[in-house]
Order: C-alpha cells, then sequence, then structure tokens
C-alpha cells in the first residue's frame, strides 16, 4: 500500500493560467475524490469517479474546472484561467467501494497547494 | 441535505488531561461518521467511525469516539491528552447507499491545541 499519491505538492501561477494536477489513488481503490480545502475549512466536495467514469459534479463547480481519469487509475484536475479565488489545497483521495457503503472508507493524499498571484 | 457542525474552532487542553473535540449532525437516514485527523502539510488520515452496534467507537491512537442518535451527537475523547495529539480535527458524515457526490460531508474542523 504505497498510498494516495499528489503531484505536485506546490503550485504557484499568475491569474488567467492554466494548471493541472495529478492523483495516483492506491492502486486497487474504483474511487476517486477530488476535494477542495480552504483555511480554516473542511474538505468541500468538487467531483468524482468510480473507475474511469465520473459520477458527478458539484453544482459549485466552475466549468473551468475539469477532471479526467482515463484509464480507472490516475486522476487529473485541470483549472483553466486560474483566479484568485482558486487559491486553495486541492485534495484527492480514492476509496474502495463495494455497494451499500457501510465499508466505505476515505484514504487521502497529502493535497496540491494552489496559490494564484 | 446532511451537514455537520463542530461548534468549536479550537479546543486547548493540558498534556496529561481529557479532551472532547465535538460534532453535530443533521441527516435524514442512517448515518456513518467518522473522524479524521489533518497534521500540517499533510493530507486528512482517518481515525474512526460508526457505522452500526456499540456507541463507543475505538480508534487508532488512544481516540475513541461515541454516538449519541437521540442528541445526533459523535465527540471525539481521548482519556489523557499528548502534545502530539495537537492538529485539526475533522468529522464526516457518510449516509447509507451512494448518494454519489455528497457521499462525504465534513465538519469545518476543531483546531487541537494540548499544552505542555
Amino acid at each position: 500500500d504505497t498510498g494516495v499519491s499528489q503531484n505536485p505538492r506546490h503550485k504557484i501561477t499568475k491569474r488567467g493560467q492554466n494548471v493541472t494536477f495529478r492523483c495516483d489513488p492506491i492502486s486497487e481503490h474504483n474511487r476517486l475524490y477530488w476535494y477542495r480545502q480552504t483555511l480554516g475549512q473542511g474538505p468541500e466536495f468538487l467531483t468524482y469517479f468510480q473507475n474511469e467514469a465520473q459520477l458527478e459534479k458539484s453544482r459549485l463547480l466552475s466549468d473551468r474546472f475539469s477532471a479526467e481519469r482515463p484509464k480507472g487509475s490516475f486522476s487529473t484536475l485541470e483549472i483553466q484561467r486560474t483566479e484568485q479565488g482558486d487559491s486553495a489545497m486541492y485534495l484527492c483521495a480514492s476509496s474502495l467501494y463495494r455497494g451499500g457503503g457501510t465499508n466505505e472508507k476515505l484514504f487521502f493524499g497529502s493535497g496540491t497547494q494552489l496559490s494564484v498571484l | 441535505a446532511q451537514s455537520v457542525a463542530q461548534p468549536e474552532d479550537q479546543v486547548n487542553v493540558a498534556e496529561g488531561n481529557p479532551l472532547t473535540v465535538k460534532c453535530t449532525y443533521s441527516v435524514s437516514g442512517n448515518p456513518y461518521l467518522f473522524w479524521y485527523v489533518q497534521y500540517p502539510n499533510r493530507g486528512l488520515q482517518f481515525l474512526l467511525k460508526y457505522i452500526t452496534g456499540d456507541n463507543l467507537v475505538k480508534g487508532s491512537y488512544g481516540f475513541e469516539a461515541e454516538f449519541n442518535k437521540s442528541q445526533t451527537s459523535f465527540h471525539l475523547k481521548k482519556p489523557s491528552a499528548l502534545v502530539s495529539d495537537s492538529a485539526l480535527y475533522f468529522c464526516a458524515v457518510r449516509l447509507e447507499g451512494d448518494n454519489y457526490g455528497q457521499n462525504f460531508v465534513f465538519g469545518p474542523g476543531t483546531r487541537l491545541s494540548v499544552l505542555p
């Protein structure tokens, strides 16, 4: 179990630039979640995948955000035309979902800290 | 919609004293309840969960939590706090079944400071 890996750990960008983050989940996990966390707040759901299918996006998610999980393994989160309000920690989590939810437990990566100048 | 409240932004406790971090929830249906801990510049780490059964759940690092259905609470406790327990603690709720993206809803977090 190598855990959930996120890259890069930190990203500084100028307003208007595009950024892409990568998440490598625990290998046997079929679900992958993206969350955003700002200072003093809990993780806020962005989107999630079951295998390669993106099952839901938060209503709060701007259309500048897009996520993919092309082969049901790693995932990327892209933010286009970044704004200062996008500055946050972007967390990825994975889980093994077997139906019902009883045993689903999220394993988090260390996150990517985005700073938009 | 389900929600989680953590009424205290900050909890201070002296090392060796018992600690409690409070959590209340609002859901329609049977909740699954979780506690996660976050150390600086790290992701969230699982501490414990309540699914069903005994209302007192034991977890990692000597932590435990008590589920109280009538008060819709799931307070985190530890009999004797350590300085190394200082971190940010998040309570989370998951509904039974599959509710898509709102599967897990997190509280705003409570910062625990254990003073030597």
